[in-house]
């Protein structure tokens, strides 16, 4: 069954530098999202993505955030000055249709970003 | 923001019996609601789904009840399996809402013992 891949599975970056989250979305998936879940907390929405551009972002996703689709393949969250607070574990998504009946999200296994 | 909430951190059942989870959201705009399991280490993995034009969908083991008066939804699992030990997250969508982003509850973890 085809999978939503994300690399790396984990990253460790010092406060301040610049992190490049990739993902892979499922190949005909033409929505795309990312999510963060920080330790003991819920999986909150950062961004959707369709038509190579953004859809909507959450309060979360601030200028520090950016997201681009380099290729017709991959989808990558970027970073660009971490804060200890950015510690999270990141998971992407998508979706071949926008959200609703028959039409779930589906996750990669995420990539756990640790910041010093 | 408590739009969608589990109001059960954890559930413990014995195998071959059924797991009821619970959901209650506040949003009346959300009209698609989803059950992903999570393992440890893993992403969610889809469930199941309803739409809110239904009160009942049903896949399987998983069967998926709304009550869109009350706000309400749940999963039975039946019968449960210990394979079925994981985390359960209720999430909701807005089909209109621009980005169609999902709304998470807090999770419900699930143990089921043999």
């Amino acid at each position: 069954e085809p999978e939503v891949t994300q690399t790396p599975s984990h990253q460790v970056t010092q406060m301040g530098q610049e992190v490049i989250l990739r993902c892979v979305p499922i190949s005909n998936h033409l929505y795309f999202y990312w999510y963060r879940q920080i330790l003991g907390q819920k999986v909150e929405f950062l961004v959707s993505f369709y038509n190579n551009e953004i859809s909507e972002k959450s309060e979360i996703f601030d200028d520090q955030f950016s997201v681009e689709r380099p290729d017709g393949s991959n989808f990558t969250l970027k970073i660009r000055s971490t804060k200890l607070e950015d510690s999270a574990m990141y998971f992407c998504a998508s979706s071949p249709h926008r959200t609703g009946s028959g039409q779930p999200q589906h996750f990669g296994d995420g990539t756990r970003l640790s910041i010093l | 923001d408590q739009q969608v909430k589990q109001n059960s951190p954890s559930l413990s059942v014995q195998e071959g019996r059924i797991s009821i989870l619970n959901c209650d959201y506040t949003n009346s705009m959300f009209d698609y609601f989803l059950w992903y399991k999570k393992y440890p280490a893993e992403g969610p993995t889809f469930l199941i789904s309803i739409s809110s034009i239904k009160d009942k969908n049903e896949d399987g083991r998983f069967t998926v009840f709304l009550n869109k008066s009350a706000k309400h939804l749940s999963l039975h699992i039946v019968p449960s399996q210990p394979g079925d030990s994981a985390v359960y997250f209720c999430a909701a969508s807005a089909f209109k809402a621009a980005g169609n982003k999902l709304t998470f509850g807090g999770g419900t973890r699930v143990l089921v013992k043999p």
